[in-house]
């Protein structure tokens, strides 16, 4: 139990369908990540939230739009997806400041098929 | 921006055997070297750092090391053991101390441990 809680754990959606991805972190950070994991490929950063304000966006794909409501909570919406965005959506929190030490703190991600 | 390549892709050892994973980075900069290790249906999880200023750091079974000048660094892990089978991730940034860490990470090397 890392303290980074993902869901759903699987998800199956078609082209046409509208489907967001969950993540909620029980450890104070302020800092939030969404990273991208395919297969024979690094883990591809895609957004980072800092203090719930959004401070990297990495040439992501207007069909994936995070939201951020909280400090806590991190969202991936997901619309009019392709099949190569089948993929390991994971989610990080790092604390801020003085205490930041550099460590990512993973979920254990949301597998996603695209049909 | 930061590029990180990792060798082998795929490494087996016999069991108590030691195991080296190698990785190079592009960027001088850099200054914060993580090692990540993810195990089947879980996210990445920290084992070990080391920063610029350290040549070499140990922590029990596992050991890294940099060279500034070559921008390579290396993970060694002594006495495998059948647990130590995962995916390792090696990674690079430029740590600010505060700020969020932008982590560019290999692509991962499948350690299999045979008993």
């Amino acid at each position: 139990e890392t303290g980074v809680t993902q869901t759903p754990r699987h998800l199956v959606m078609g082209m046409t369908n509208k489907k967001s991805l969950k993540c909620e972190q029980h450890l104070g950070h302020n800092a939030m990540y969404w990273y991208k994991q395919s297969a024979k490929k690094p883990l591809e950063l895609m957004f980072v939230y800092n203090f719930k304000e959004q401070t990297e966006n990495n040439s992501v794909p207007s069909r994936f739009s995070p939201e951020c409501p909280n400090s806590s909570h991190l969202f991936l919406h997901l619309h009019t997806l392709q099949p190569e965005d089948s993929a390991l959506y994971l989610c990080a929190s790092s604390p801020l400041g003085g205490i930041n030490t550099g460590e990512l703190f993973f979920g254990e991600g949301s597998r996603l098929t695209v049909l | 921006g930061e590029n990180v390549e990792q060798h082998p892709s795929t490494l087996s050892v016999q069991e108590g055997d030691s195991a080296v994973i190698k990785c190079t980075y592009s960027d001088s900069a850099s200054n914060y070297f993580p090692w990540y290790k993810q195990e089947l249906g879980k996210g990445p999880q920290l084992i070990i750092d080391i920063r610029s200023n350290v040549g070499e750091k140990k922590d029990q079974r596992i050991a890294v090391t940099l060279n500034k000048t070559a921008k390579h660094f290396s993970l060694h892990i002594t006495e495998t053991q059948p647990e130590d089978s995962a995916v390792y991730f090696c990674a690079a940034s430029i740590g600010s101390g505060a700020g969020s860490y932008q982590l560019t990470f290999g692509k991962g090397t499948k350690l299999s441990v045979i008993p």
